[in-house]
C-alpha cells in the first residue's frame, strides 16, 4: 500500500524556518517525481514545488522562490521541504504528493494526510 | 487569483447531472494533460480523473471529463449526496514552469 506521511509542521514566528519531511512507503520512490502542495485555511490548493525523479531538476511557485528548497533522499525514502524566511501567508496545510508515472507535473495519484504550518507572532 | 478558472460553486438535485468547468490557456490545459481531484472537508485531495478522461480504479464511471482546446469540463451523472465535496482541476504550465490548480468548486447536492 502506498503511504505518504508528512511531519515537521508547527507554529513558527515570521522570519523563522521549518523543515518538512515526507516519509514514503509501499512504492519505489526513485521512480517518481514528487511534489509539495499547500492549502491555506478555507482556501484552495496551491502547487508549491516539485523535484524530478533523479533530483536533477526542481521547480517552485514564484511566491516561494529563494525561500523554500525541495530535496529528496531516496535511500531514506524521504522528501523534504526546507522553508526559510517564513511569512504569515505561508500558513497552510502542506501536502506531500506523488506524481503519477508518465504524468509528472500533471497528475498526483497519492497524497499524504498533510502537516499544518502556522506562521504567527 | 488561480491560473485555472473554475466556478466557486455548483448545485443540483440527487440523481441529476452537473458539470464543472475549468478554463486555462495554451500553456497549460492547451498543451498538457488535465487531472481532477475530489476533496472532502478535513481530508487530503484524492485523484479522480487523469490524462484528461482516465479514471483510477475506484472512481465510478459516473465521473467523466471532456476537453476542448484550453478548457476542460468535469461531468457527474446520477448525483449522490456522497458526492458533496470540493473539486479541483490541475495540470502543468509550460510558461510558468510550475504546476497549477483551479480555485476549486464546491458541489452541493440539494
Amino acid at each position: 500500500e502506498v503511504q505518504l506521511v508528512e511531519s515537521g509542521g508547527g507554529l513558527v514566528q515570521p522570519g523563522g524556518s521549518l523543515r518538512l519531511s515526507c516519509a514514503a512507503s509501499g512504492f519505489t520512490l526513485r521512480r517518481h517525481w514528487m511534489t509539495w502542495v499547500r492549502q491555506s485555511p478555507g482556501k484552495g490548493l496551491e502547487w508549491v514545488a516539485n523535484i524530478k525523479d533523479d533530483g536533477s531538476a526542481k521547480y517552485y511557485v514564484d511566491s516561494v522562490k529563494g525561500r523554500f528548497t525541495i530535496s529528496r533522499d531516496d535511500a531514506k525514502n524521504s522528501l523534504y521541504l526546507q522553508m526559510n524566511s517564513l511569512r504569515a501567508e505561508d500558513t497552510a496545510v502542506y501536502y506531500c504528493a506523488r506524481d503519477q508515472l508518465y504524468y509528472s507535473g500533471e497528475s498526483f495519484d497519492s497524497w499524504g494526510q498533510g502537516t499544518l504550518v502556522s506562521v504567527s507572532s | 487569483q488561480s491560473v485555472l478558472t473554475q466556478p466557486p460553486s455548483v448545485s443540483a438535485a440527487p440523481g441529476q447531472k452537473v458539470t464543472i468547468s475549468c478554463s486555462g490557456s495554451s500553456s497549460n490545459i492547451g498543451s498538457h494533460h488535465v487531472s481532477w481531484y475530489q476533496q472532502f472537508p478535513g481530508t487530503a485531495p484524492k485523484l479522480l480523473i487523469y490524462d484528461n478522461n482516465k479514471r483510477p480504479s475506484g472512481t465510478p464511471d459516473r465521473f467523466s471529463v471532456s476537453k476542448s482546446g484550453t478548457s476542460a469540463t468535469l461531468g457527474i451523472t446520477g448525483l449522490q449526496t456522497g458526492d458533496e465535496a470540493d473539486y479541483y482541476c490541475g495540470t502543468w504550465d509550460s510558461s510558468l514552469r510550475a504546476g497549477v490548480f483551479g480555485g476549486g468548486t464546491k458541489l452541493t447536492v440539494l
